[in-house]
């Protein structure tokens, strides 16, 4: 079964509103989760990382006030899109590291389609 | 990590066994070669991983060469729900860096 939930699976948003993306754990502690998106036909693109307890971690090009990361707790991080465009429709997928389960593979969450209309 | 490359697309026909290349002629000896695959709209599953010995399990077989330069993943008997993006990722064994994709083989399995 799946070890990493990602809700909602779609969501549909007007332009200038914001989404939030839930991203957990199921059975296992995880300190540190990545989110990424991908755009159509295209591969996944590492976003930023999680880190329970501190500031997340941003790749160059990702707007830090634009998509917010918050690591709650130990089983949940959250992405939120604020003011979303058109633009920003894309497959957001979020993963937690196995090591945190005794794994070295990474688990990945459903994906979370956005369309932002 | 060391970069890999596999080319972009391949078809099998349902049934047969499904043979995609990977070439990572930069992998340093303590990089482990893992593979996953990425069904249409889902997240990406995790298939295998090997160091330098032939691993096996219940999904694929995965094959490195000697020199560690290149590797295959093999699905023995493809079937239809195979159908998907499949990316071999080079890197060191420590889980707690995020994977790096590439742009992945496309594997059609065909009735």
């Amino acid at each position: 079964g799946a070890v990493v939930s990602q809700h909602p699976s779609w969501v549909i948003c007007k332009s200038g509103t914001s989404v939030k993306i839930e991203c957990r754990s199921l059975d296992f502690q995880a300190t540190t989760m990545f989110w990424y998106r991908q755009f159509p036909k295209q591969s996944l693109m590492l976003m930023a990382t999680s880190n329970e307890g501190s500031k997340a971690t941003y790749e160059q090009g990702v707007e830090k006030d634009k998509f917010l990361i918050n690591h709650a707790s130990l089983t949940l991080s959250t992405l939120t899109v604020t003011s979303a465009h058109p633009e920003d429709s894309s497959f957001y997928i979020c993963s937690a590291p196995g090591q945190s389960k005794g794994n070295t593979e990474a688990f990945f969450g459903q994906g979370t389609r956005l369309t932002v209309v | 990590d060391a970069k890999t490359t596999q080319p972009t697309s391949m078809d099998c026909a349902e049934g047969r066994a499904a043979n995609l290349p990977c070439n990572h002629s930069t992998i340093s000896g303590n990089e482990y070669v893992y593979w996953y695959r990425q069904i249409h709209s889902q997240g990406p599953q995790y298939i295998i991983h090997g160091l330098k010995n032939n691993e096996t399990n219940e999904m694929a077989s995965l094959i490195i060469t000697e020199d560690r330069k290149s590797s295959t993943l093999i699905l023995p008997h493809a079937t239809l729900r195979d159908t998907a993006v499949y990316y071999c990722i080079v890197r060191g064994y420590s889980g707690n860096t995020p994977l790096v994709f590439g742009k992945g083989t496309r594997l059609s399995v065909i009735a």
